[in-house]
């Protein structure tokens, strides 16, 4: 069964850091894109970035370019977003994906909240 | 704001039919296959359509898009309570090099 498992949500400052880590399982890792989306509290989803399968292709929304970046580890099953000078708008639940057919299998989400 | 907009609630009774408008432009509706997501109160989204018109398995053919021009539509019939939940559409933006997914659609039984 196709499972991934997010990690690393927790409360930040403003201007702060966090690194969200997503565990998959069930199928070749290797091969896939994959990705972040959010959800901010009350709103809908927004698309946050994607990596390719060797991790040479990176693509972001506007709002995080300059401040997030998306990496992964094939040899670890794992795929990561490092989020640099947090603002109070990046608070959200961030889900991660499998970007097969849009996004085909979604982890059950991690709560990041930026806040003062 | 999203480039995609759709209704933001449709209802009907248990048993009917609703229709989901996913309205686009050239460069993402128009251009590329839409997806279709349904998320549970409280639960992670989930694929319902892909490439406009499939379904993945596990998905009970009450569940239908299709797409004309810069136009996506989803149906759901047979309306259940269980299918409470809203409804995102889903496609990239070539203009934008971006994903990009609808307002959302809240329905109601």
């Amino acid at each position: 069964e196709v499972h991934l498992v997010e990690s690393g949500g927790d409360w930040v400052q403003p201007g702060g850091s966090l690194r969200l880590s997503c565990a998959a399982s069930g199928f070749t890792f290797s091969t896939h894109w994959m990705t972040w989306v959010r959800q901010a509290p009350g709103k809908g989803l927004e698309w946050v970035a994607n990596i390719n399968d060797d991790g040479r292709q990176k693509q972001y929304v506007d709002s995080v370019k300059g401040r997030f970046t998306i990496s992964r580890d094939n040899a670890k099953n794992s795929f990561y977003l490092q989020m640099n000078t947090l603002r109070d708008e990046d608070t959200a639940v961030y889900y991660c994906g499998r970007a097969l057919r849009g996004v085909d299998t979604w982890g059950q989400g991690t709560l990041v909240t930026v806040s003062s | 704001q999203s480039v995609l907009t759709q209704p933001p609630s449709v209802s009907a009774a248990p048993g009917q039919k609703v229709t989901i408008s996913c309205s686009g432009s050239s460069s993402n509706v128009g251009n590329d296959f839409v997806s279709w997501y349904q998320q549970l109160p409280g639960t992670a989204p989930k694929l319902l359509i892909y490439d406009n018109n499939k379904r993945p398995s596990g998905i009970p053919d009450r569940f239908s898009g299709s797409k004309s021009g810069t136009s996506a539509t989803l149906g759901i019939t047979g309306l259940q309570t269980g299918d409470e939940a809203d409804y995102y559409c889903g496609t990239w933006d070539s203009r934008l090099s971006a994903y990009v997914f609808g307002t959302g659609t809240k329905v109601t039984v």
